[in-house]
């Protein structure tokens, strides 16, 4: 039973197009998150959200919009592709913070998303 | 400054071996510092956290934090091929406010090849 899954795994397409990934935690998690590694592998936060409510946005571009029907998911939808796009996006999932303590990220597999 | 700094690499070891990995971090705040692994092509996953000065130890795996020199170490001993992978230092603000909320900063990644 995979813990986190997203979709779709590889994704290329073309500058100026619309994609959107999917993310789904069975962990029982309230907390999710996006990450973007780029091509030095520089792992960075996008998004948190904590039972539905976004929490953290991190200077994101307005292009990039998260959308979490549920505490089990949260999508990454992205307008208007751009070259620099191009990255994995890592979706993540964990229990809230504990106090002044973080708690485990469990990672997703990753999408490879590549704009040509 | 870089938020999270780890020592440039790559680091080359021969098996058996000890490997050093060490991690530097600006904010004095900081409660939870995490090491994760992250083999090519795959997500990152936790192999040690630790939240007070001093040693934890698991496994062959020994964490050191020293909060005073905002420094934390990953001493790997018995090094194995199998450990050959990109370790990342990762970092947790204090939560108090809120603003945080499960945000982990990461260092840039230090890669590890254990030689037979």
């Amino acid at each position: 039973d995979t813990a986190v899954s997203q979709t779709p795994k590889y994704l290329v397409t073309q500058m100026g197009n619309d994609k959107s990934i999917k993310c789904e935690q069975n962990l029982g998690h309230d907390t999710m998150y996006w990450y973007k590694q780029d091509s030095k592998k520089f792992l960075k936060i996008m998004f948190s959200y904590n039972n539905k409510e976004l929490i953290i946005n991190e200077t994101v571009p307005n292009r990039f919009s998260p959308k979490s029907p549920d505490k089990a998911h949260l999508n990454l939808h992205i307008n208007s592709l751009e070259l620099g796009d191009s990255a994995v996006y890592f979706c993540a999932s964990s229990l809230p913070p504990q106090g002044a303590f973080g708690n485990t990220i469990y990672f997703g597999e990753g999408s490879w998303l590549t704009v040509v | 400054q870089k938020e999270v700094e780890q020592n440039s690499g790559p680091l080359s070891v021969p098996e058996g071996a000890i490997a050093s990995l060490n991690c530097t971090y600006s904010d004095r705040v900081s409660q939870s510092f995490f090491w994760y692994r992250q083999y090519s092509g795959k997500s990152p996953e936790l192999i040690m956290s630790i939240y007070s000065n001093g040693d934890k130890e698991d496994g062959r795996f020994t964490a050191q934090l020293n909060k005073a020199s905002q420094y934390v170490s990953l001493l790997i001993r018995d090094s194995q091929p199998s450990d050959s992978a990109t370790y990342l230092c990762a970092v947790s603000p204090s939560n108090a406010g809120g603003t945080s909320y499960g945000k982990l900063t990461f260092g840039q990644g230090t890669i590890l090849t254990v030689h037979p």
